[in-house]
Order: C-alpha cells, then structure tokens, then sequence
C-alpha cells in the first residue's frame, strides 16, 4: 500500500516563512504533487515535482528528493489568506494519485 | 468556463437508499476520477475511468459503482447508503492518466449525510 506522512497543524505569523514536510513510500514513483484546500472548498494545484530538486513560483517553492521519499513545500511572506491545508500526493506507477492526510496551516497576525 | 461541476452539494440520505452524485465536465478532459475526504484520512480514490467507455476501481471501490458514457459525464452511484459512507465527494478530471505534469482539476465537492 501507500504510506504519505504529513504533520497535521503548523502554525506561523504573517510574513514569515513555513515549510511543510512530506515524507513517502509508494508502489512506484511517477510525481509528487502539492494541492492548497481552503475550507469547505475543492483542492488547487500548486505545484508539481518529477525530478530531484526545487520548484519556485512565486511565494510557493517545492523541494523532492527521490532517493529519501522526501519533499517540502515553502511558502514564504505568509499572508493570511494562505490559511489553508496542504496536502501532498503521489502519484504511483499506475499514475494514480494517493494523498496524505494533509496539513493544516494557520497563520496568525 | 465552468471546469467541473457536481451535482447536489449536499444531500443527507436515509440508510438503504440509492443515490447517484452527479459530475460534468467541459474541458474535454479523457480521465476523471471519484475520491472520497475523510477527517484524518485525506483523499481516497473510489473509481476511476481513463477515457469514455472504461471505468477501473480504486483504493475504496465497495459500495460504489459509476459509469462513463460519454466523456463529459461520470455520475458515481450508492446502491444501498450505509452511515459509513458519509463524506465529502469530490470528482476531479485530467487531460488523461499518464505522466507528465497532467495535474487533477477538482470539482466543489458534495456533502453526503447518511442516517
């Protein structure tokens, strides 16, 4: 089966920086994928990760290594409309997409 | 341009009773998906269907049928609800089921009660 580990609250200030860890052990690796999910509200992509290495757009970054089953995402000058969850997905080598539990973030003035 | 819509948004159902959540969308995408969002659980794939005319099952297909007829439509029907299928739906679609960037399009979800 698929295991996707993600902590369950963060919480940071505005205009500071958070980053949210996910670690995971699939059948397969075909991408690892961030979603934000507002509050009653569908998730949104945001970024896309296949190969080792940083991701950068805009305030968001994501990082993935591979070898360790690891990624972060980065988000950076926190506004409080980024109070959200995060949830991290990877998609699988029947490229089908198998989600964490997601991460809570709250941020705070 | 609506993306995907879904049909009702929320609906408190009676145990035994057959429902049908409905999903469209207009991107001409050929792969849609049904996941179930569980507090503490995330995102669990019902079923899926990879083009019109194929469906396939997912990580938690029991209870739950659907249908691909055309590529616009992908309706995901309970049989006979039981309270555990209380949950919030969410389809999603994706120009197909390969790799790439080929990121999923969710729709706004439905909110399912079953007493």
């Amino acid at each position: 089966g698929q295991n996707i580990d993600q902590p369950t609250e963060m919480t940071a200030t505005e205009g500071a920086i958070v980053q949210i860890n996910c670690t995971y052990q699939t059948s397969g690796f075909n991408g690892l994928f961030w979603y934000q999910q507002h509050a009653g509200e569908a998730p949104t992509f945001l970024s896309y990760n296949v190969l080792d290495g940083l991701e950068e757009k805009g305030r968001f970054s994501s990082f993935l290594s591979r070898s360790k089953g690891y990624s972060y995402l980065l988000l950076k000058e926190l506004q409080m409309k980024d109070s959200a969850s995060y949830l991290c997905a990877v998609r699988d080598s029947d490229y089908k997409l198998s989600f964490g539990a997601g991460t809570t973030v709250t941020v705070r003035a | 341009i609506a993306g995907i819509t879904q049909a009702p948004t929320s609906q408190i159902l009676a145990a035994g009773r057959r429902m049908t959540l409905r999903c469209t969308q207009d991107m001409r995408h050929n792969a849609m998906y049904w996941y179930r969002q569980d507090l503490g659980l995330g995102l669990r794939l019902i079923h899926y269907s990879n083009t019109a005319g194929t469906t396939g099952k997912g990580e938690v297909p029991d209870g739950y049928s659907v249908s691909r007829a055309n590529t616009d439509d992908f309706p995901l029907t309970l049989a006979s609800a039981v309270p555990s299928q209380t949950s919030v739906y969410f389809c999603a679609s994706s120009e197909s089921i390969g790799g790439g960037h080929n990121e999923q399009f969710f729709g706004p979800g439905t909110r399912l009660t079953v007493l």
